[in-house]
């Protein structure tokens, strides 16, 4: 079993629209949570942590489900310059980062 | 806002040739990382670097790679004889802090072509 599997798209969704990203775990034993977006051939940039209680940044909600091992992203209100590739993250309580594949999200006018 | 900064953005280089990646942290940042990604594919962790020594490695940080500090603000990536599976899209990273995986920020990438 992949250590974190995401559907990987594309999603294509108009402006304006709702779209939810799902990712589950592997490793039970995963401390810490995130969703990173990359945009094509650059970096990873954090959008944001993923904590149990569930947060919100604006437009961006992010749900940890520790029993099912299961982490989402919101979406609400999409713009065009959300478009580009979001990955989930987990962390292990070492140092490194432990990366999906990504799930890619277009969104058109 | 602080960046880490990668140089070269792009590199080419033939097979069986020594390539050094540069990367200059963010200056009050103490934990380091190598990450690659190949066209198409995840992110992979390739190696931490604390205090002047590796922390932690992968499976695929192996003998042909090395990495180093040799200035106090430059991080060095090594690959001593490159393979055409070497090509990837290498970031370096750097943390505050470590544990967690808290406050990393990437490099913007250098593109490695092998051929």
């Amino acid at each position: 079993r992949k250590e974190v599997e995401q559907d990987p798209g594309p999603f294509n969704v108009p402006e304006g629209a709702t779209v939810a990203f799902n990712c589950t775990y592997s490793n039970s034993a995963s401390q810490s949570f995130f969703w990173y977006r990359q945009d094509c051939r650059k970096e990873p940039k954090l959008l944001m942590s993923v904590y149990s209680s569930g947060n919100e940044d604006g437009r961006f909600t992010a749900q940890l489900n520790r029993a099912s091992q299961y982490i989402s992203l919101l979406i609400r209100d999409s713009k065009l310059s959300d478009s580009a590739t979001y990955l989930c993250v987990v962390n292990v309580n070492t140092d490194k980062l432990i990366f999906g594949t990504g799930t890619r999200l277009q969104v058109f006018p | 806002e602080p960046e880490v900064t990668q140089t070269p953005s792009h590199q080419v280089t033939q097979m069986g040739q020594e390539v050094i990646l540069r990367c200059v942290p963010i200056s009050n940042h103490l934990y380091f990382y190598w990450y690659r990604q190949i066209l198409g594919q995840k992110v992979e962790f390739l190696v931490s670097f604390y205090n002047n020594e590796i922390s932690e490695k992968s499976e695929i940080f192996d003998d042909q790679f090395s990495v180093e500090r040799p200035d106090g603000s430059n991080f060095t990536l090594k690959i001593r004889s490159t393979k055409l599976e070497d090509s990837a899209m290498y970031f370096c990273a750097s943390s505050e802090a470590v544990g967690g995986g808290y406050g990393y920020t990437f490099g913007s990438g250098t593109r490695l072509t092998v051929v």
